[in-house]
């Protein structure tokens, strides 16, 4: 199965930087996605990990590490419209088929205040 | 804009009805995959087609179905609805599936309301 950590809730202040942390623990793994999600609204793609490391994008940078089943992602120089939803998800088999598939953690809602 | 389209964006129907959802996705995407999203549960991966065909299913309910047509567009069957099954329904598409990066371009939902 696929079991996916995420904080729930975090608070941070405009123009600092947060890291939003994701654990997991499945049975296959080719990938990790992070996506942000505002209320109401679509996901929409963010980063994308799939060797160890840290992917660098503009302002967010998410990092892997496999071996421990671990990944951040870290948002710098906060602006108010960051305050939205982050969720972590990670593509691996589907337990019926094998076919791969993303398996989302409940997602980790910032709050950027001024 | 994503590219998926989904319709309609609101429904709100009774108990034990039956709802039919459309997904149009993004052009040249062979995939199309359904989520659940409700307030306590996170993003649930419900079914993906791929090219008409069933690829890999999640915690889909027997009371749901789905199919993907030739023209690759997509419907999710929801039926003898409960109350529970309140939450916003998303559609994604990717232009292939299976082991390579393969980003997925969410549609812009479908609220449903069970009363």
């Amino acid at each position: 199965g696929q079991n996916i950590d995420q904080p729930t809730e975090m608070t941070a202040t405009e123009g600092a930087i947060v890291q939003i942390n994701c654990t997991y623990q499945t049975s296959g793994f080719n990938g990790l996605f992070w996506y942000q999600q505002h209320a109401g609204e679509a996901p929409t793609f963010l980063s994308y990990n799939v060797l160890d490391g840290l992917e660098e994008k503009g302002r967010f940078s998410s990092f892997l590490s496999r071996s421990k089943g671990y990944s951040y992602l870290l948002l710098k120089e906060l602006q108010m419209k960051d305050s939205a939803s982050y969720l972590c998800a990670v593509r691996g088999p589907s337990r019926q088929t094998g076919a791969n598939n993303l398996f989302f953690g409940t997602g980790t809602r910032l709050t950027v205040i001024p | 804009d994503s590219g998926v389209t989904q319709t309609p964006k609101h429904l709100i129907t009774a108990t034990g009805q039956r709802v039919t959802l459309r997904c149009s996705p993004r052009s040249g995407d062979l995939s199309v995959y359904w989520y659940q999203q409700s307030l306590d549960q996170g993003l649930q991966f419900l079914i993906q087609y791929y090219n008409g065909e069933e690829r890999a299913k999640g915690n889909i309910l027997e009371r749901f179905s789905a199919q993907q047509f030739p023209d690759l567009h997509s419907e999710l069957n929801l039926s003898s609805l409960e109350l529970g099954d309140s939450a916003l329904y998303f559609c994604a598409s990717s232009v292939a599936s299976g082991l390579s990066y393969n980003e997925q371009f969410f549609g812009p939902g479908t609220r449903l309301t069970v009363l």
